[in-house]
């Protein structure tokens, strides 16, 4: 079964800033990745995926993650942040196989300070 | 606009009483979730379903049970509730081949048992 790792649980930075969110994968099989985003008191929202093709993907507020099937990784990336941009960021694979179909990482949290 | 309508935002209930969390979808969804958030810990999985009156239990079903009578409609039921069983509760829904287009979500039940 795939597992997901997000690295860091809490990123506090300032307004203006660039982040890096970071999310490893299990496994080296073909896989589809993807972010969602949860704003406080809802529920989570796709902010964009990889299927295949161009292994940098955009979100339309300016997220890009980069697919790096070397290092089984799929970190998501602003250059700069908005206080707006303030929520938990998920990330999730398939699991080709499994009728679960993804499997989540354990959330980052985004705070960003004035 | 695709839909997964929660029942409740926000519930209070009591020890031992039968809770049901309602979710239903409008996209013609072959399968549906239901996951708990508590912080910390992530999306936990605790049933899922890919046909009407199928179930499958996730990772954590202890104390939950569900039904699917109809294909739109996915009912997580607290036998009997209890205090750990205070959190936020998320069901979303996927075609199948779900893995390629993810899952919606709907904007979550806030549980507190007391």
């Amino acid at each position: 079964a795939q597992s997901v790792t997000q690295l860091d649980s809490q990123v506090p930075v300032f307004e203006e800033a660039p982040v890096e969110l970071r999310c490893n994968y299990s496994s080296s099989v073909s896989v589809y990745l993807f972010w969602y985003v949860q704003y406080p008191n809802q529920g989570l929202q796709l902010l964009l995926k990889y299927l295949s093709g161009s292994t940098l993907v955009e979100s339309i507020n300016g997220f890009e993650a980069e697919f790096n099937k070397s290092q089984t990784s799929f970190h998501l990336r602003k250059p700069s942040v908005h206080i707006s941009d303030t929520a938990e960021y998920f990330c999730a694979v398939s699991d080709p196989g499994s009728a679960r179909q993804l499997t989540f990482g354990s959330g980052t949290q985004l705070t960003v300070l004035p | 606009d695709v839909k997964v309508t929660q029942s409740s935002r926000y519930l209070v209930k009591r020890t031992g009483e039968k809770v049901f969390l309602e979710c239903v979808q409008d996209m013609d969804h072959e399968n549906m979730f239901w996951y708990r958030q508590d912080p910390g810990l992530g999306l936990r999985l605790i049933y899922f379903s890919y046909d009407v009156k199928m179930k499958e239990k996730g990772d954590i079903p202890e104390g939950y049970s569900v039904s699917r009578e109809k294909k739109e409609r996915f009912s997580l039921i607290l036998e009997s509730a209890s205090t750990n069983q205070t959190s936020m509760y998320l069901c979303a829904s996927s075609p199948p081949g779900g893995g390629a287009y993810g899952y919606t979500f709907g904007s979550g039940t806030r549980l507190t048992v007391v």
